[in-house]
């Protein structure tokens, strides 16, 4: 059975500091993987999806990179900023999507 | 954003009565997909759907069924509403093994 473990499950830092998100995975049979944002009370946005096939993904400061072999993705956010503060989410592509249970990251000014 | 809408976005009801939350999407997308999001869970599968009138179960199945009449629409009906059936769900949106695009969920209390 496929799980996805996220570390850290909090995390604080200061505005500016460049950071970097954990998503392990059990299973490396998976079709893509994909990361979320979620403010408090809303929805999932998507910000990165990384197919199989793929290493790395890159959206303006987010870049998402992927190890099939070793089961891990991790998500870089350069030059963090408050806006940034939510839950990330990893999820991982298995012709159904399985999720991690997020890194929730505060940045502080 | 992608089209999706949820309705409704919030609910309270009782034990035992029945109760249908809507998933619409002016996307034109095949797949549509329901989860729910509790504390300590994440984000669970319940139903999925891969066109009009196909659906498959999930990994949190029991006490829901879903219904997919129109490529726009997916309903989540929970026939005898439980306490533990109190969560927020979310819909889902995909074109084929690609992105999927959430709705800004519905909140259900179940009292």
């Amino acid at each position: 059975k496929q799980e996805v473990t996220q570390i850290p499950a909090a995390l604080s830092v200061p505005e500016g500091e460049n950071l970097v998100l954990n998503c392990s995975f059990t299973d490396s049979a998976i079709y893509n993987l994909q990361w979320f944002r979620q403010d408090p009370g809303k929805g999932l946005t998507s910000l990165l999806l990384i197919q199989s096939s793929q290493r790395e993904q890159t959206s303006g400061r987010l870049n998402a990179s992927l190890d099939k072999s070793s089961g891990r993705s991790t998500l870089y956010i350069a030059a963090s900023q408050p806006g940034d503060s939510a839950t990330y989410l990893c999820a991982v592509n298995t012709d159904k999507l399985i999720f991690g249970t997020g890194t929730r990251l505060q940045v502080f000014p | 954003d992608a089209g999706i809408t949820q309705s409704p976005r919030h609910k309270v009801t009782e034990t035992g009565t029945p109760v249908t939350l809507r998933c619409h999407q002016t996307e034109n997308h095949r797949y549509m997909y329901w989860y729910r999001q509790d504390p300590g869970h994440g984000l669970r599968l319940i139903h999925y759907s891969y066109g009009v009138k196909d659906t498959d179960k999930g990994e949190v199945s029991d006490g829901y069924s879903v219904s997919r009449s129109k490529t726009e629409d997916f309903l989540l009906t929970l026939e005898s509403a439980t306490s533990s059936q109190t969560s927020v769900y979310f819909c889902a949106i995909s074109a084929a093994q690609e992105t999927q695009y959430f709705g800004p969920g519905t909140r259900l209390l179940v009292l």
